[in-house]
């Protein structure tokens, strides 16, 4: 069973702070890596995508990629309340012969306080 | 505008009745698909398309069925054999990085 872990949380910030966010995954031979913020009741959506092992950055956010520990995590700087929401991680996998889907990790709750 | 639309937003089955879940986008993706959030549960694949006139089962087809006629639509049928369908459902398209952008969901309640 291939699997995406994360820790649920909440993850508690002050508002400025760095926010970060882990998650860990199974299938060595996974290649792309993504977070996505939802909002309660809302659909999630992409904050960005990494598939190189390293940093890269947009903005306030950098998604860090080590696929020798298998790790993917993501770090949102000078954190602000409305970064309050869930944060799921989705791992790219080769499923059924040839197709690939995205397995998702439940996701972290964080609650940035003012 | 580009993007991906569900309807309806809310639904409401009854017990036995078949109902239909709308996904269209305009973003040209050729890749389609279909999930179901729970509470406590991650997002679970239920069908998926890559190309028109073509779909495969995800983790929990059971119970549902999608048709794909148009690159644009791919529709959802929640049948009465789901005996648990109250769930929010929620349609994605991929594009060319294997990113997936998903449309604002439909919930939907059986009473």
């Amino acid at each position: 069973q291939k699997e995406v872990e994360q820790n649920s949380g909440p993850l508690s910030v002050p508002e400025g702070a760095i926010a970060s966010l882990n998650c860990t995954y199974s299938d060595r031979g996974s290649q792309s890596f993504f977070w996505y913020r939802q909002y309660s009741g809302k659909s999630p959506e992409l904050i960005m995508f990494i598939y190189s092992n390293g940093d890269k950055e947009d903005g306030r956010f950098t998604a860090q990629l080590n696929k020798a520990s298998q790790y993917v995590s993501l770090l949102i700087r000078d954190s602000q309340p409305s970064d309050s929401a869930t944060y799921l991680c989705a791992v790219n996998i080769v499923w059924a012969g040839n197709n690939r889907k995205l397995i998702w990790g439940l996701g972290t709750s964080l609650a940035v306080n003012p | 505008d580009g993007g991906i639309t569900q309807s309806p937003k809310y639904l409401f089955r009854k017990e036995g009745q078949n109902v239909t879940l709308s996904c269209e986008q305009n973003l040209n993706h050729d890749a389609m698909y279909w999930y179901r959030q729970d509470p406590g549960q991650g997002l679970r694949l239920i069908y998926y398309s890559q190309i028109v006139n073509d779909f495969q089962k995800g983790d929990i087809a059971e119970g549902y069925s999608v048709s794909r006629e148009k690159k644009e639509s791919f529709p959802l049928t929640v049948t009465s054999a789901q005996k648990n369908p109250t769930a929010f459902y929620l349609c994605a398209s991929e594009g060319s990085t294997d990113t997936q952008y998903f449309g604002p969901g439909t919930r939907l309640t059986v009473l």
